[in-house]
């Protein structure tokens, strides 16, 4: 899997977009980049996920850059529940069956 | 709840007990991934099975460890003689057969070790 590097951590006021920043330079073609949190004491929580295209669900947007050599995940309007550990992670590869390398993430607090 | 569950949620014990943990994965999800986080670490992958088979082991799974899938549903993860090096959450995560698919994480069980 493709080593990402993550700011350790950042803030966001409440009812701001929050901008979380990820670079993964030495992503394969065939790997995806996939985004979690976990709030504290709790089991990471799936958020998005993208090959090439940008993504956009209920939770966030992934924005990824045409080189595919970075990507922000995007929470639109922060909440005070929203501060959690996020965690980016390059994955996937041909077989589709490995594990996630979890690096330490960027510890996300959304300030009121 | 359709979600991964698991069971403890928290166990105490004491060095040198055996401890057991259990992992029912979404329903139709036939890959089953352990992982062990420690405080301020992420996740470090331990071993996964592919319904009863189990495909991978970490390098951290030490010989005291054992995980078990004897039907291709739940799972249980066994430490003999614990450790203090032990405590730490213990994660499962559950996914489909297919590429691209997620995993999807269940609580975890907390383990402390006296």
């Amino acid at each position: 899997d493709a080593k990402t590097t993550q700011p350790t951590s950042m803030d966001c006021a409440e009812g701001r977009a929050a901008n979380l920043p990820c670079n993964h330079s030495t992503i394969s073609g065939n790997e995806y980049v996939y985004w979690y949190r976990q709030i504290h004491s709790q089991g990471p929580q799936y958020i998005i996920h993208g090959l090439k295209n940008n993504e956009t669900n209920e939770m966030a947007s992934l924005i990824i850059t045409e080189d595919r050599k970075s990507s922000t995940l995007i929470l639109p309007h922060a909440t005070l529940r929203d501060t959690a550990v996020y965690y980016c992670i390059a994955t996937g590869g041909v077989s589709g069956n490995t594990p996630l390398v979890f690096g330490k993430g960027t510890r996300l607090s959304v300030i009121a | 709840d359709t979600g991964v569950s698991q069971d403890p949620r928290h166990k105490i014990t004491k060095r040198g007990q055996n401890v057991t943990f259990r992992c029912d994965p979404i329903s139709e999800h036939n890959r089953l991934y352990w992982y062990r986080q420690t405080l301020g670490q992420g996740p470090e992958f331990l071993t996964y099975f592919q319904n009863e088979a189990q495909l991978e082991k970490s390098r951290l799974l030490s010989d005291r460890f054992s995980a078990e899938r004897p039907k291709g549903s739940f799972s249980t993860l066994e430490i003999q003689r614990t450790e203090q090096g032990d405590s730490a959450m213990y994660l499962c995560a559950s996914r489909r057969d297919s590429m691209s698919d997620t995993q999807y994480f269940g609580p975890g069980t907390r383990l402390t070790v006296l």
